[in-house]
């Protein structure tokens, strides 16, 4: 069984504060992906980045940086200088990499960041 | 614009009523999900589908109904048997790729349970 764990409920930071939101999973398969999605007011979820399992590299998209760490099994997601644009609720996803076309992916609960000016 | 759309934003039902959501998109995507959301809960697949005319269920199919009779739709029946049904519901399609493609999602529809 697979697992997802975001033990941050809610974070509230003032604008330009650097922001790190936590990602721990729980997986038996040796290959796997992990995701992060971002859920706006609006309430669709956008897509933010997908890692394979064998690539521990970290990846900086901008403000936004992941740090990956199988041996810890935690994907943390960081926003340097938040912005109010950053206020949403985010979403840390795993799932198995099979020859399929489906993506089964298993959510975490989510952690809402705040941001204020 | 390609996207999914996921029709009624807000919908208010019953007890006792099926309802059905729809979702359409056009992407171009052989995989279709639905997902509810509930407060503090995340997201927890309902149904999945990887091509047309065939679907699977997901973690909690129980009260839920689905059909995949064309490739761009995917609507979603909540039945009178599902207990609680009061939810945001998420429509989502995948690129493929190993199983783990992108998920776009829709916008989501609130169902109120009266």
């Amino acid at each position: 069984a697979q697992k997802v764990t975001q033990a941050q409920t809610e974070i509230s930071v003032v604008e330009k504060e650097d922001v790190t939101l936590d990602c721990v999973y729980e997986t038996r398969d040796t290959t796997y992906y992990l995701f992060w999605y971002k859920q706006p007011p609006s309430g669709e979820l956008v897509f933010l980045i997908r890692r394979n399992s064998f690539d521990e590299q970290n990846e900086i998209s901008g403000r936004y940086s992941w740090n990956f760490q199988k041996s810890t099994s935690s994907f943390n997601f960081t926003i340097t200088a938040s912005q109010v644009v950053d206020s949403a609720v985010y979403f840390c996803a795993l799932t198995p990499a099979y020859t399929g076309t489906a993506s089964k992916l298993t959510f975490g609960t989510g952690t809402r960041l705040q941001v204020t000016l | 614009d390609g996207g999914i759309t996921q029709s009624p934003k807000y919908l208010f039902r019953k007890e006792g009523q099926n309802v059905t959501l729809s979702c359409e998109q056009n992407l171009n995507h052989d995989a279709m999900y639905w997902y509810r959301q509930d407060p503090g809960q995340g997201l927890r697949l309902i149904y999945y589908s990887q091509i047309v005319n065939d679907f699977q269920k997901g973690d909690i199919a129980e009260g839920y109904s689905v059909s995949r009779e064309k490739k761009e739709s995917f609507p979603l029946t909540v039945t009178s048997a599902q207990k609680n049904p009061t939810a945001f519901y998420l429509c989502a399609s995948s690129t493929p790729g190993d199983g783990a493609g992108e998920l776009f999602f829709g916008e989501g529809s609130r169902l109120t349970v009266l």
